[in-house]
């Protein structure tokens, strides 16, 4: 693989069922990022992790929590999904030196 | 008020004509900024950094207004390719690696 990979592609998950989006990256990267981006909201951050082993909260933590063991790996997980939680979920990844970041391909995510 | 804000546009433009976005921030202590492209439905790419003194990329020309608290794209010679959204990107204050989206603007250039 080659960037940052994220599973599934999309899915359709019913209110209060727990899911778990997967964003795994290959460069190295030691920070990592979710965001949800919505019809004229522009993305906004989840939670971060600037190295493995630590985790910080974004702008929108409520109803997600991550984990962060290794550096190739960043799962979201949405304990008990609401349809507020209905979006298009980003992972990103950046080395920090220069602040660029890089996202995956995204997980479109529909919460009936 | 956001911090960062855009035009939504769209901006619809001829084949070869010269387009420019601006895009206001709140915080005057931000310290970094960016131009990013976002293809409908695909993840957003970066398109360039904005430096202080100005930059240009081929066709692409970003400026930075500290005092006015602005950046700025100017695309000249518009292609088909160029249709996307351009998301204005600010790293705050004390946000280590964090960045601040802006909502974005729509182009369309057309034949």
């Amino acid at each position: 693989i080659a960037g940052i990979t994220q599973a599934p592609t999309s899915q359709i998950l019913a209110a209060g069922r727990r899911m778990t989006l997967r964003c795994t990256q290959d460069m190295r990267h030691n920070a990592m990022y979710w965001y949800r981006q919505d019809l004229g909201l522009g993305l906004r951050l989840i939670h971060y992790s600037n190295t493995a082993g630590t985790t910080g909260k974004g702008e929108v933590p409520d109803g997600y929590s991550v984990s962060r063991a290794n550096t190739d790996d960043f799962p979201l997980t949405l304990a008990s999904a609401v349809p507020s939680q209905t979006s298009v979920y980003f992972c990103a990844s950046s080395d920090g030196a220069d602040r660029k970041q890089f996202f995956g391909p995204g997980t479109r995510l529909t919460v009936l | 008020r956001k911090e960062v804000e855009q035009d939504p546009g769209p901006f619809n433009v001829p084949e070869g004509a010269t387009v420019a976005f601006n895009c206001t921030y709140s915080n005057s202590a931000s310290q970094s900024f960016f131009w990013y492209r976002q293809d409908c439905r695909k993840e957003p790419k970066l398109l360039m950094s904005v430096y202080s003194s100005g930059n240009e990329d081929g066709r692409f020309t970003a400026q930075l207004n500290r005092a006015s608290q602005y950046i700025s794209l100017l695309i000249r010679d518009s292609k088909l390719s160029d249709s996307a959204t351009y998301l204005c990107v600010v790293n705050p204050p004390g946000g280590y690696n964090k960045l601040i989206f802006g909502a974005g603007t729509r182009l369309a250039v057309h034949p």
